[in-house]
């Protein structure tokens, strides 16, 4: 069992649809990530949340917008998405830093645009 | 800018033979390497790490070297297993915040 969580597992969604990937640890990590992983590609950074604040913003599209209510909780607002968007959105966090600390991953939302 | 490399995409061993997976990274500022094994429909999981102090790393059936002059590490896993069939990644820091990754390699295990 993996002690990140995320929801929905599967998820279809129009152009138009507005909707939110939710993620939680209670490992007290204090560091989230959100990671975009295409297939047969590695995954790749979009959001780190350290201490509950953004510090890193991939130049990810304004589309995709990160929420951290607290810190074992991290939301990714989904909006006017793109087909090409669609890719497996894994969560993960870690102690503080990467460091001599690993990074702990979700199982993942398999999201598919049509 | 692919940092780490992982130049072969498949790998397949007959049980109970070693496995070795191989990983070649470019920025000399690396000084800590971790592999993530994969699984269909689950997240990557942590499999074991290495600093840069060391050379090699041991944990079990999984030992990891490092060639610091040749920017090279590799996994050795004795003896394998069909359940360790899956997609192992390479890792490292690029700094607190940024773990980059290798493309993955897909082992599998034939019974």
């Amino acid at each position: 069992d993996t002690e990140v969580t995320q929801t929905p597992k599967h998820l279809v969604m129009g152009m138009t649809n507005k909707k939110s990937l939710k993620c939680e640890q209670h490992m007290g990590h204090r560091a989230m990530y959100w990671y975009k992983q295409k297939a047969k590609k590695p995954p790749e950074l979009m959001f780190v949340y350290s201490y509950e604040k953004l510090s890193i913003n991939e130049s990810v599209p304004s589309r995709f917008s990160p929420e951290c209510p607290n810190s074992s909780l991290l939301n990714l607002h989904l909006h006017a998405l793109q087909p090409e968007d669609s890719a497996l959105y894994l969560c993960a966090s870690s102690q503080q830093g990467l460091y001599n600390s690993p990074l702990h991953f979700g199982n993942g939302t398999r999201l598919t645009v049509t | 800018d692919q940092q780490v490399k992982q130049n072969s995409p498949s790998l397949s061993v007959q049980e109970g033979r070693i496995s070795i997976l191989n990983c070649d990274y470019t920025n000399s500022m690396f000084d800590y390497f971790l592999w993530y094994k994969k699984y269909p429909a689950e997240g990557p999981t942590f499999l074991i790490s290495i600093s840069s102090i060391k050379d090699k790393n041991e944990d079990g059936r999984f030992t990891v070297f490092l060639n610091k002059s040749a920017k090279h590490l590799s996994l050795h896993i004795v003896p394998s297993q069909p359940g360790d069939s899956a997609v192992y990644f390479c890792a490292a820091p690029y700094n607190n915040n940024d773990m980059r990754f290798g493309a993955g390699t897909r082992l599998t295990v034939k019974p």
